[in-house]
């Protein structure tokens, strides 16, 4: 079964830092691009990060850019989250992601397995 | 603030069609295909639609997507209250080098 599980959230103070994982299994990892989303409390999704199956590209959203960091070991089939300076507004539940590939084809931004998610509280 | 607008909410009875449309811009849908999800309450998002009007394997053919220019559209026909869900579009987005979700259409089945 192909599947994706976070963990690493938790409580932590403004200004700190937590590193969220993501253990995928059921596919071949290390061929496709992931993502982190990220949802805070009541409100939409946002697009956080992602980084390229091959040649390890990576990408951020302007809001997290210089804070954050993705990486990924594809030796364990694990996707990271280096979450650094932490602010309240980064209080959210984050999503890993996994990008969809059909036919030899990728779908840029077109996420097919999600995980379940784990929660960040950003609090003093 | 995101960059894709999308209704805060739409309704229909069952059985009726429900639109929910997206709009953007000439650096995001103009220029990049459209994706759309559905979430339900308590549970991460789902693909629903991927490169503007396909369906991922097992997704039920009430549901379509289409784009013209910068705005996309999704539709739900036969409406069931099993779609009564949180539905965002998204597309990549070249001036932010970045993917870009929409504001959210909340459905809900009168």
């Amino acid at each position: 079964e192909v599947q994706l599980l976070e963990s690493g959230g938790g409580l932590v103070q403004p200004g700190g830092s937590l590193r969220l994982s993501c253990a995928a299994s059921g596919f071949t990892f290390s061929v496709y691009a992931m993502s982190w989303v990220r949802q805070a409390p009541g409100k939409g999704l946002e697009w956080v990060s992602a980084i390229s199956g091959t040649n390890g590209g990576t990408y951020y959203a302007d809001s997290v850019r210089g804070r954050f960091t993705i990486s990924r070991d594809n030796s364990e089939n694990t996707l990271y989250l280096q979450m650094n300076s932490l602010r309240a507004e980064d209080t959210a539940i984050y999503y890993c992601a996994k990008l969809l590939c059909t036919n030899g084809i990728c779908y840029r931004g077109a996420f097919d397995i999600w995980g379940q998610g784990t929660v960040v509280t950003v609090s003093s | 603030q995101s960059v894709l607008t999308q209704p805060p909410s739409a309704s229909g009875t069952p059985g009726q069609r429900v639109t929910i449309s997206c709009s953007g811009s000439s650096s995001n849908i103009g220029s990049n295909y459209v994706n759309w999800y559905q979430q339900l309450p308590g549970t991460a998002p789902k693909l629903l639609i991927y490169s503007n009007n396909q369906r991922p394997s097992g997704v039920p053919d009430r549901f379509s997507g289409s784009k013209s220019g910068t705005s996309a559209s999704l539709a739900i026909s036969g409406l069931q209250s099993e779609d009564e869900a949180d539905y965002y579009c998204a597309a990549w987005d070249d001036s932010l080098d970045g993917y870009v979700f929409g504001t959210g259409t909340k459905v809900t089945v009168l």
